[in-house]
């Protein structure tokens, strides 16, 4: 079973503070590896998009690396604002050809205290 | 349009009835995509088409559920004889093309609930 994991399910963190949030999966053989940001009541926003051939891609204060042979990725969000607070989803590219089909984790819901 | 448009964003249905959700993707994205998500649950593949095709129909629950796309463009996800546990939020995405190089981008969501 194609599994992605994400742990912890929930972080609280003061305002300024950098963390970082994990994600793990059962395939190594996958073809990519995203991160999303969703807001309550709200759809879906894509973070970053790691290709199988990349470590790792940054896009502001935030890092995501992937580790295929470990089955681990991590999304790293440097000098954290309440604004940040969401659920961050992790998901691989699934299924047995290289389509968009994703496969979820069940999110680290994140909350930055002012 | 400038982004995935989805409707209704909220349905409120007695069970046994039939429901209809749209979405309408970006402007030239070939590929969509259905998903479900409930509480406990995560987030679920149902379909994805390609064009108007559908190469993976793999997440459809049951028979219950089916899904078209005409025109290349928008879609309808339809349930009939709903039920209970069919209560979920049902989220449709688009990208470019289906390769795992493209990124998928996210309507608001249909939040459908069954009574």
């Amino acid at each position: 079973k194609q599994e992605v994991t994400q742990i912890p399910a929930a972080l609280s963190v003061p305002e300024g503070e950098n963390l970082v949030l994990n994600c793990s999966f059962t395939d190594s053989a996958i073809y990519n590896l995203q991160w999303f940001r969703q807001d309550p009541g709200k759809g879906l926003t894509s973070l970053l998009l790691i290709q199988s051939s990349q470590r790792e891609q940054t896009s502001g204060r935030l890092n995501a690396s992937l580790d295929k042979s470990s089955g681990r990725s991590t999304l790293y969000i440097a000098a954290s604002q309440p604004g940040d607070s969401a659920t961050y989803l992790c998901a691989r590219g699934g299924g047995s050809s290289n389509t968009g089909k994703l496969i979820f984790g069940q999110g680290t819901t994140l909350q930055v205290k002012p | 349009g400038a982004g995935v448009s989805q409707s209704p964003s909220n349905k409120v249905t007695e069970k046994g009835k039939d429901v209809e959700l749209r979405c309408d993707p970006i402007s030239g994205h070939t590929a969509l995509y259905w998903y479900r998500q409930s509480l406990g649950q995560g987030l679920e593949f149902l379909i994805y088409f390609q064009g108007n095709s559908a190469p993976d129909k793999s997440g459809l629950p049951s028979d219950r559920f089916s899904a078209e796309r005409t025109g290349g463009s928008v879609s309808t996800l339809t349930i009939q004889r709903t039920q209970q546990e069919d209560s979920a939020v049902y989220l449709c995405a688009s990208s470019l093309y289906s390769s795992g190089a493209n990124v998928l981008t996210f309507g608001a969501g249909s939040r459908l609930t069954v009574l």
